[in-house]
């Protein structure tokens, strides 16, 4: 159980063009989700928190225009990198936290398996 | 403001041997804390989690941590390593009230037969 999945795996797309990234819980109910970014060889950077129905809270430094956070169910959860340059090209990584439905323990997120963006 | 650190960048360990990834956190109250790994290209895994009670934890895949208020640490442990094993170990801290976690800057785990 508690099961996360991101679509897609991998995305190669032009500078200029915007980029949608799924992210969504499979056997749970994701009372919150997350998204990183991580750089090669380094560690998870937290970007955004996001509540279901509620609008996403960004951490410092992020841009909250460039990087479009919608959270319309509580089973998905989408980022979309508006007008995407190739200092955006990175891995985004998505989490979820559960309610206590099919296995997911209350407190611990639980990741997707990262979303691969080249911007060319 | 809390912050977990791994001092150890890139550890080589033999097929068979012992390991133990070290972990130290800084933060005001009783943490939560975790211990992910990530192969390469893929999210992250839960290896095992402390909240409460017992400071000596089991996880997946025979790891083990331990809990050490005194020394602020966390360090993961396992008996003996599997080449499935080699991949990075992420150490996160977080609190009841705000699921945000802190991750450390990861160690990366090489094994050699």
């Amino acid at each position: 159980g508690a099961v996360v999945s991101q679509h897609p795996s991998r995305v190669i797309c032009k500078s200029g063009t915007s980029v949608k990234i799924e992210c969504r819980s499979l056997d749970f109910q994701a009372t919150t989700m997350f998204w990183y970014r991580q750089f090669p060889k380094q560690s998870l950077m937290l970007m955004a928190t996001s509540n279901e129905g509620s609008k996403a809270t960004y951490e410092q430094g992020v841009e909250k225009d460039k990087f479009l956070i919608n959270h319309a169910s509580l089973t998905l959860s989408t980022l979309t990198v508006t007008s995407a340059h190739p200092e955006d090209s990175s891995f985004y990584i998505c989490s979820a936290i559960g309610s206590d439905l099919a296995g997911a323990v209350p407190d611990t997120q639980y990741f997707g398996p990262g979303t691969r963006l080249t911007v060319l | 403001a809390q912050s977990v650190t791994q001092p150890d960048i890139h550890i080589t360990v033999s097929e068979g041997a012992s390991l133990e990834l070290r972990c130290n956190y800084s933060y005001g109250a009783t943490p939560y804390l975790f211990w992910y790994v990530q192969s390469p290209g893929q999210g992250l895994q839960l290896l095992l989690k402390y909240f409460s009670g017992d400071t000596l934890v089991q996880g997946i895949k025979g790891f083990e941590a331990e809990f050490k208020r005194s020394q602020s640490s966390f360090n993961l442990r396992k008996p003996s390593v599997h080449w499935s094993d080699a991949a990075e170990y992420f150490c996160a801290v977080g609190h009841v009230g705000n699921e945000k976690l802190t991750f450390g800057t990861g160690t990366r785990l090489t094994i050699i037969p």
